[in-house]
């Protein structure tokens, strides 16, 4: 069974430093690795999104790693702000075989977060 | 602009009434999700569809149903509402192919009371 584990748990920071979130995870066959964010009582919005066969994705100020073999990714944040305060959840796709009928189907794993705090 | 779309966006309901969390998306993906969501805890698997009249259980387990109707909308019910079935409702999703990444409604938060 897939288990995805970030650390910290939660990262308090000043404003302006660079700072990295991990995530591990135990089954390296996986098909993508997806960064989320997530506000207080909100939904979830995607950062970045890895396929298994790449080593990283950029968008702006963030940066995602990922090493398959090891089964580690882990995102970088630069130049901190308030603003990116939030929970920051990995997530790894997998296919997984139902219980009954020996169907297969696509599984999104969760792991329990980072809670960021940026303060000024 | 397409997304996908929770409502209501917070329900405080009664023990035993029947309650109904609507989730659409206007991506055209075949694959639609339910994940469940203790505060400040993992997100849960609890239903999932891979197009229209397929739906499946997920991981964890729930008196809750759901129905694949139209590809677009995909409504989560619960008959008759208790106290345990407070959380957050989140529901989910994506493409065909399996090196698209999964898109996340707003959320339901359920209290039950």
């Amino acid at each position: 069974k897939q288990e995805v584990t970030q650390i910290p748990a939660a990262l308090s920071v000043p404003e302006g430093e660079n700072l990295v979130l991990n995530c591990s995870f135990t089954d390296s066959a996986i098909y993508n690795l997806q960064w989320f964010r997530q506000d207080p009582g909100k939904g979830l919005t995607s950062l970045l999104l890895i396929q298994s066969s790449q080593r990283e994705q950029t968008s702006g100020r963030l940066n995602a790693s990922l090493d398959k073999s090891s089964g580690r990714s882990t995102l970088y944040i630069a130049a901190s702000q308030p603003g990116d305060s939030a929970t920051y959840l990995c997530a790894v796709y997998e296919v997984a075989l139902a219980n009954a009928g020996g169907t297969s189907y696509g599984k999104l794993t969760f792991g329990q977060g980072t809670i960021l705090t940026v303060h000024p | 602009e397409a997304d996908i779309y929770q409502t209501p966006r917070y329900l405080v309901i009664g023990t035993g009434k029947k309650i109904t969390l609507e989730c659409s998306q206007t991506m055209g993906h075949d694959k639609m999700y339910w994940y469940q969501q203790d505060p400040g805890m993992e997100l849960h698997l609890i239903h999932y569809s891979y197009g229209v009249n397929s739906t499946e259980k997920g991981d964890l387990s729930s008196e809750s149903t759901v129905s694949r109707i139209r590809t677009e909308h995909f409504p989560l019910t619960l008959e008759s509402a208790r106290p345990s079935h407070t959380s957050q409702y989140l529901c989910a999703s994506s493409p065909g192919r399996w090196d698209y990444g999964y898109t996340f409604g707003s959320g339901t938060r359920l209290t039950v009371v």
